[in-house]
């Protein structure tokens, strides 16, 4: 066990919905982090928070968009979906960013778009 | 960031050593390498890094070698459960922007046979 939650462990929609991923990171980790594992792009960093604010962006989708909250969990909102978003959805924290800093990762969410 | 090399899957007898090559050879000098491994669509799983040095802890060892271009990751008495996807990652330090995602390969498949 991690320490990082992620909920839920599955998600199923339609198309051209709107869904909500909740990430909640390890004790005193200020740093989160957000991936997407589908079958052909392998794991793809997405988007990263350091203590509410944004930090970093990597191949994160115009559709889909994150925060994180005063108390350090993170949400990832996808909108608009499409069935290539079917994907496993994971979310890291760490202390604060660094090389030095080990990113720790949750169980993931799994999302099927229909 | 540096480009790493790993073979596509490796089988391994349970109870003996797993070895695992990673090339990485356009490493820079403050660069770490990483090791996580993934068991069937968990999360990934933090294995050990290390810099220059060689490192050991519960789960594994990490042999560098002196000019730091590649890197063994060593399981000493592989289990069934041992059976993941390893990922060998380079880190940069970190950018002006604080950018800190962590770039995936295929990693290498490692077979544990009974």
């Amino acid at each position: 066990d991690s320490g990082v939650t992620q909920t839920p462990k599955h998600l199923i929609t339609a198309t051209g919905q709107r869904v909500t991923l909740r990430c909640s990171p390890r004790s005193g980790d200020l740093s989160v982090y957000w991936y997407q594992q589908s079958l052909d792009q392998g794991l793809q960093f997405l988007i990263q928070y350091y203590n509410g604010e944004e930090r970093a962006k990597g191949n994160i989708l115009e559709r889909f968009s994150a925060q994180q909250f005063p108390d350090l969990h993170s949400e990832l909102n996808l909108s608009s979906l499409e069935l290539g978003d079917s994907a496993l959805y994971f979310c890291a924290s760490s202390v604060v960013p660094g090389a030095k800093k080990t990113q720790y990762f949750g169980p993931g969410t799994r999302l099927l778009v229909l | 960031d540096a480009k790493t090399t790993q073979p596509t899957s490796m089988d391994c007898a349970e109870g003996r050593a797993a070895n695992l090559p990673c090339n990485h050879s356009t490493i820079s000098g403050n660069e770490y390498v990483y090791w996580y491994r993934q068991i069937h669509s968990q999360g990934p799983q933090y294995i050990i890094h290390g810099l220059k040095n060689n490192e050991t802890n519960e789960m594994a060892s990490l042999i560098i070698t002196e000019d730091r271009k590649s890197s063994t990751l060593i399981l000493p008495h592989a289990t069934l459960r041992d059976t993941a996807v390893y990922y060998c990652i380079v880190r940069p330090p970190l950018s002006g922007g604080g950018a800190d995602g962590l770039t995936f390969g295929k990693g290498t498949h490692l077979i544990i046979q009974p």
